[in-house]
């Protein structure tokens, strides 16, 4: 079966650091581009960035360039999502997508099942 | 950024109604765009990608039509797994888009 499965919830406080992970299975890893969106409670969702997990080519949103790193681990099929100083607002579900096509530029058609991260003081 | 507009934003119906979501672009995105189905709590699950390509396993009754700037989402007789909220996201442009959403409620 293909699928992504992601680390567990985390609660925070703010300035710390964080990283969740998405560890893909059923499929070759490094054939298919991932990416992290992200889902603010009540809210819509968000494209933050992607990478490439055969050579770890990111590029992200301009909305997310300079509060997240993007990272992966080919040998252990997974990705990263990390944050060096975390802020209240970054309190939503964060969830992983593997791209449809090899080209970077697709649908999202494999999930995983979300990572939701409160920051509180 | 290309700009992805849904309306409605809040769609009431009943069971076996035939329902139209849209999406417009902000620019033409020719057929990349697809179309995701969330239900409270879960993870998104992708329905319609190019724009009308029904993802395997979705039943018929979905279908997407539409190219350039203006798309739509149809639902022929919506059944009571079917409310939820949906979403349209473009992907011919690297920095991808989502719509904002809307949700389908029983009626």
């Amino acid at each position: 079966e293909v699928q992504l499965v992601q680390s567990g919830a985390e609660v925070k406080k703010p300035g710390e650091s964080l990283r969740i992970s998405c560890k893909g299975s059923g499929y070759s890893f490094t054939s298919y581009w991932i990416s992290w969106v992200r889902q603010m409670p009540g809210k819509g969702l968000e494209w933050m960035g992607r990478i490439d997990p055969s050579d770890s080519y990111t590029n992200y949103s301009p909305s997310f360039q300079g509060h997240v790193t993007i990272s992966a681990d080919k040998s252990i099929s997974t990705a990263y999502l990390q944050w060096s100083s975390l802020k209240a607002s970054d309190t939503a579900m964060y969830y992983c997508a593997r791209l449809f096509g090899s080209s970077g530029r697709d649908a999202f058609d494999i999930w995983g099942q979300g990572t939701m991260v409160t920051v509180s003081s | 950024d290309i700009q992805m507009t849904q309306s409605p934003s809040t769609l009431s119906a009943s069971v076996g109604d035939r329902v139209t979501i849209t999406c417009r672009a902000s620019q033409s995105i020719s057929s990349w765009l697809a179309w995701y189905q969330q239900k409270p709590g879960k993870a998104p699950k992708l329905l319609i990608y190019k724009a009308s390509s029904l993802e395997s396993g979705v039943p018929s009754r979905f279908s997407g039509s539409g190219s350039g700037t203006e798309f739509t989402l149809t639902i022929s007789s919506l059944q009571p797994d079917d409310f939820a909220t949906y979403y349209c996201q473009q992907y011919n442009s690297y920095s991808l888009t989502f719509g904002g959403g809307t949700k389908v409620e029983i009626k």
